[in-house]
């Protein structure tokens, strides 16, 4: 079965450092996703991301995150300058319609750690 | 604005007896519905789903649902608990138009016991 592939499985950063999380996508899906899930806490929409421009995202999302679809096969997250509160899981999910009701499949996620 | 509630953040019942999640949204549009399952280690696993139609749903690994508008509920049962569904439960709503995200509750672990 077709999976989304995350990488890497853990992060460990420094605080002010940058991070790139990847991601691959289901190769025919076209609606791409970032969600997070800080410990102990929901899992939050991050960002939602079409044909090369991000359609929707979340107040969470400010000036210090960034997605990019560099190739025809990766979906990346930038966090900029890394705080401590952006410790959390981070999942990527791909979507071949974009309508819930054909489902979304999400990759195992990435645990960052900011230090 | 949707919204998602599960009460607890832990249920441990016996292998053999009922298993009952319990999530209750909150949406000023018709919801989509949904459970998912984390595994350690793994990803998000969509269990099972209600759109329209039929109100009580039936998913994987024999968990069912079922949409109860009048109770604004969308509790996840099934009759008999095996080891192997100890996990992470996640209940999350959605609108039904393009691109919709999802808005999830916090998760209920499930233990079982042997």
């Amino acid at each position: 079965e077709p999976e989304v592939t995350q990488t890497p499985s853990h992060q460990v950063t420094q605080m002010g450092q940058e991070v790139i999380l990847r991601c691959v996508p289901i190769s025919n899906h076209l609606y791409f996703y970032w969600y997070r899930q800080i410990l102990g806490q929901k899992v939050e929409f991050l960002v939602s991301f079409y044909n090369n421009e991000i359609s929707e995202k979340s107040e969470i999302f400010d000036d210090q995150f960034s997605v990019e679809r560099p190739d025809g096969s990766n979906f990346t997250l930038k966090i900029r300058s890394t705080k401590l509160e952006d410790s959390a899981m981070y999942f990527c999910a791909s979507s071949e319609y974009g309508v819930p009701s054909y489902g979304y499949t999400f990759g195992s996620g990435t645990r960052l750690t900011v230090v | 604005a949707q919204s998602v509630t599960q009460l607890g953040s832990h249920v441990s019942v016996s292998e053999g007896a009922l298993v009952l999640l319990r999530c209750n949204y909150s949406s000023s549009v018709p919801p989509y519905l949904f459970w998912y399952v984390q595994y350690p280690n793994q990803g998000l696993q969509l269990l099972l789903k209600y759109t329209t139609g039929a109100t009580l749903v039936k998913g994987i690994n024999g968990f069912e649902a079922e949409f109860k508008k009048s109770e604004t509920s969308f509790h996840l049962t099934k009759p008999s608990a095996h080891m192997s569904d100890a996990a992470e439960y996640f209940c999350a709503v959605s609108d039904s138009g393009a691109n919709s995200k999802l808005t999830f509750g916090k998760g209920i672990t499930l233990s079982v016991r042997p």
